[in-house]
């Protein structure tokens, strides 16, 4: 089964901290993507990546950066948070091989700024 | 712009059967996935749907019509642990996801 791991469940931050979030995958795959979740719209995309230390920005970039260092991992920062980055964030990863196989979710991590 | 609209909630009965529509405008289409995601939790994979027609899988059943741009979820024999929200999902000419809102699913016994 392919687990993707993220660091954690739940994180509170003040405005203006630097927040890492992280995401671990064990399936070897190529494609690593970080969204946001906020009630009533969907599925939002941040950043993704389809190999280490490559990155493209999606549709919400602003205020995020990522890194990509080793392929299992994918980390999503903020550099000062604000509280309109209050949301639940969720990673994913899929295998770089067929465009249309399915994305693989984390738990997902409830950030707070207060 | 691209568009993926459903309906924000729905309520069944335990038992009972419930569609789950799901209705579409991207730029390009490479199949449409539906998710499910029980609260609190990670999306998990339902089904995948690239050509017309239905696709059956056990109480899950998922239809395309990619002239109408409309998908829907079948969901039969209701289980108390079907109340969840249901993700519908549309790869673009791009192949990047676009996602719906979700529709959140209430059973009552």
């Amino acid at each position: 089964d392919v687990k993707v791991t993220q660091s954690s469940r739940y994180l509170v931050k003040r405005t203006g901290e630097k927040v890492f979030l992280e995401c671990v995958q064990d399936m070897d795959h190529e494609n690593m993507f970080w969204y946001r979740q906020d009630p009533g719209l969907g599925l939002r995309l941040i950043y993704f990546s389809y190999d280490v230390k490559m990155k493209e920005k999606g549709d919400i970039p602003e205020g995020y950066s990522v890194s990509r260092e080793k392929k299992e991992r994918f980390s999503l920062i903020l550099e000062s948070a604000s509280t309109n980055q209050t949301s639940m964030y969720l990673c994913a990863s899929k295998s770089g091989g067929v465009e249309t196989d399915t994305q693989y979710f984390g738990p997902g991590t409830r950030l707070t700024v207060l | 712009g691209q568009n993926i609209d459903q309906p924000t909630e729905m309520t069944a009965t335990e038992g009972a059967i419930v569609q789950i529509n799901c209705t579409y405008q991207t730029s390009g289409f490479n199949g449409l996935f539906w998710y499910q995601q029980h609260a609190g939790e990670a999306p998990t994979f339902l089904s995948y749907n690239v050509l017309d027609g239905l696709e059956e899988k056990g109480r899950f059943s998922s239809f395309l019509s990619r002239s109408k741009g409309y998908s829907y979820l079948l969901l039969k024999e209701l289980q108390m642990k079907d109340s969840a929200s249901y993700l519908c999902a549309v790869l673009d000419s791009n192949y990047q996801l676009i996602w719906g809102a979700g529709t959140k699913l209430i059973i009552k016994p």
